[in-house]
């Protein structure tokens, strides 16, 4: 059974710090890793999508980077501010072309001002 | 731009009864995914489609069916509702192979 893996399960900030969560995933046959940002009330919007090892995507001051050899991808969030306050979603692409994902259970992020 | 739209947005279901969750996207993905979220868990993939008239099971296919008929619409069908089929769900689409899917809003659906 594939197992993705997020931790921490939550984070506190306050509003300005830096914070970073983890992504832990079995590096066999894998194809491609998704992150997806998830409001309260609201569907999952996709961050990136990485697919080679040392892959660094960037967003804003969101960034990713992805570790296919060992099985893990750290999503960066440089100065949270409020509105960063969400569930982000990690998923694995284990299916290739069908671009069937497994997903994490998620880490729950709450940036207070 | 809809995007991928579900409906209804909310239903409440007695044991036994049968529904379809409708899921229809404007895009033109030929790729469509419905996963269900439960409390603690991520989201499980139910069925998925590749294309129209291509369907297949996902992690989670007992008690669900699903038919794709049209590029757009991927619904997806409980015949005998069970209170263990309670929970949220979302339909998703994408372009291709190693493309983000795009999210609709979900509904969610209890049975009592």
């Amino acid at each position: 059974i594939l197992n993705v893996e997020q931790s921490p399960q939550s984070l506190h900030v306050q509003e300005g710090d830096s914070t970073n969560f983890t992504c832990s995933f079995p590096s066999s046959n894998f194809y491609a890793l998704h992150w997806y940002r998830w409001e309260t009330a609201k569907s999952p919007e996709a961050l990136f999508v990485m697919t080679l090892n040392g892959d660094e995507k960037k967003k804003g001051r969101i960034s990713a980077t992805l570790n296919t050899k060992e099985g893990y991808s750290y999503l960066y969030i440089k100065g949270s501010q409020p509105e960063d306050s969400a569930t982000y979603l990690c998923a694995c692409n284990y299916g290739g072309a069908t671009n069937k994902l497994i997903f994490g259970t998620g880490t729950l992020l709450a940036v207070q001002p | 731009n809809a995007g991928v739209t579900q409906t209804p947005k909310f239903r409440i279901l007695k044991i036994g009864q049968s529904m379809t969750l409708q899921c229809t996207q404007d895009m033109n993905h030929n790729y469509m995914y419905w996963y269900r979220q439960d409390p603690g868990m991520g989201l499980k993939l139910i069925y998925y489609s590749v294309g129209a008239g291509i369907t297949d099971k996902g992690e989670v296919p007992n008690g669900y069916n699903v038919s794709r008929s049209t590029t757009e619409d991927f619904p997806l069908r409980l015949e005998l509702a069970a209170p263990s089929q309670t929970s949220v769900y979302f339909c998703a689409s994408s372009t291709g192979s190693f493309e983000p899917q795009h999210f609709g809003d979900g509904t969610r659906l209890s049975i009592l």
